[in-house]
């Protein structure tokens, strides 16, 4: 597996909190993904990046932002955490071609209280 | 933009039964196909893809997936299941010549192998 590594793997917050969640992969693999996971809906795109600085609005993407500093970082964040957002983050990342394997990270379960 | 239906959320089956899990597509241009699985608490895996060639692709642990152009589907099989195949499973797909390459997932099947 690609080494994407998420960060926190758990977190309970707020309602109204700001939450930022990292996501970090030693691949040097250009574009980076952030999902949600919920059930009966699969995987939802929120934010993709296609290198440093570059990041555009995936199908969900309402009340989060995501920022590239770096190739290898890609953070998400929610400003303003709502009870709706609770949810299972996954992270993906790939070279970027249209045959390439997304490969995921561990997953980062948020429960916004 | 692309859709993918998944038939099937649970399925049920005895170890050594025979499996297949329906996916159709819904896109009028080439596309390129993913199955993945889910283990209990674990992250996406990829079990196998198609992108151009021999429809009939073979995957890891056994698993095989037909591609049926005319018929827009790609199902996943495997002759014999067991219980170590317990996991969620989403088939997935993507636009060739789609800028950003993006995947978009079905809802996923849930499958349960009683031992």
């Amino acid at each position: 597996d690609a080494g994407i590594t998420q960060s926190p793997r758990h977190k309970v917050t707020e309602t109204g909190t700001p939450v930022t969640l990292r996501c970090h992969q030693t691949e040097n693999h250009r574009y980076m993904y952030w999902y949600r996971q919920d059930p009966g809906h699969g995987l939802r795109l929120i934010h993709y990046s296609y290198g440093v600085k570059d990041t555009d609005k995936g199908e969900v993407s309402d009340g989060y932002s995501v920022s590239r500093s770096k190739t290898e970082d890609f953070l998400l964040t929610l400003e303003s955490a709502t009870s709706s957002q609770t949810s299972v983050y996954f992270c993906a990342s790939n070279g970027g071609h249209h045959t390439d394997t997304q490969y995921f990270g561990p997953g980062t379960r948020l429960t916004v209280l | 933009a692309q859709s993918v239906s998944q038939h099937n959320h649970h399925v049920i089956l005895s170890e050594a039964a025979s499996l297949e899990l329906g996916c159709n597509y819904s896109y009028g241009g080439t596309v390129n196909l993913f199955w993945y699985v889910q283990y209990p608490g674990q992250h996406l895996q990829l079990l196998l893809k198609y992108f151009s060639g021999d429809p009939l692709v073979k995957g890891i642990k056994g698993f095989e997936a037909e591609f049926i152009k005319s018929k827009f589907s790609f199902n996943l099989r495997k002759p014999s299941v067991q219980w170590s195949d317990t996991a969620e499973y989403f088939c997935a797909v993507t636009a060739s010549g789609a800028g950003s390459y993006q995947l978009t997932f079905g809802k996923g099947t849930k499958l349960s192998v009683i031992p």
